[in-house]
């Protein structure tokens, strides 16, 4: 139980052009989404919290306008990132959790994007 | 001072051996701690997930934490190379944010 799915696991694109990644819950309803980053050989780095239905809070210094979530539903949630240029490269990972806050949480298989 | 300490490693071992990695931290108020192993190019996968002090095992697999010395282990048992992998402690306090450590990079040798 507790899966969660991460698409696409790996884009190239332009520098100019907005990438979109997905991240589902499989087979639970996450109240609560996280995004991270991860820089090679470093550990996670937070970007922002969404919960369903209402605005995400991002961390200290992440822009919002260059990195957009959408928490739709229950079960979705989608990182935006917008304009990317070649500095936006690196490792996404999205995760859930299913119920109180103080279930863990739970990974998706990240996103590695490169952008040209 | 980082909220967290872990020796980034390499920490390399044979095959078959006990493998201990720990984790030392300083906000009294962390009360739930997780152990998880993060394979290259892949998201973490949660390992072991406890509340407050004490042991907890599961397979191969023990966690220890005593809160008295702010301090985390992971046990490794009969290691595998699969078990090759960075190996990350990550604490929270009745907040749901997870505060992470720099993971453990362990090499099992065949």
């Amino acid at each position: 139980g507790a899966v969660v799915s991460q698409h696409p696991s790996w884009v190239i694109c332009k520098s100019g052009t907005s990438v979109k990644i997905e991240c589902r819950s499989l087979d639970f309803q996450a109240t609560t989404m996280f995004w991270y980053r991860q820089f090679p050989k470093q550990s996670l780095m937070l970007m922002a919290t969404s919960n369903e239905g209402s605005k995400a809070t991002y961390e200290q210094g992440v822009e919002k306008d260059k990195f957009l979530i959408n928490h739709a539903s229950l079960t979705l949630s989608t990182l935006t990132v917008t304009s990317a240029h070649p500095e936006d490269s690196s490792f996404y990972i999205c995760s859930a959790i299913l119920g109180p806050s103080n279930q863990p949480q739970h990974f998706g298989d990240g996103t590695r994007l490169s952008i040209l | 001072q980082k909220e967290v300490e872990q020796d980034p490693g390499p920490l390399s071992v044979p095959e078959g051996a006990i493998v201990s990695l720990n984790c030392t931290y300083s906000n009294s108020a962390f009360q739930y701690f997780m152990w998880y192993r993060q394979y290259s190019r892949k998201g973490p996968e949660l390992l072991m997930y406890t509340y407050s002090s004490g042991n907890k095992e599961d397979g191969r697999f023990t966690a220890q934490v005593d809160k008295s010395s702010k301090y985390i282990s992971l046990f490794i048992r009969d290691s595998q190379p699969s078990d090759s992998a960075t190996y990350l402690c990550a604490m929270s306090d009745s907040n749901y944010q997870l505060i992470w450590g720099a993971g453990t990079k362990l090499i099992i040798k065949p």
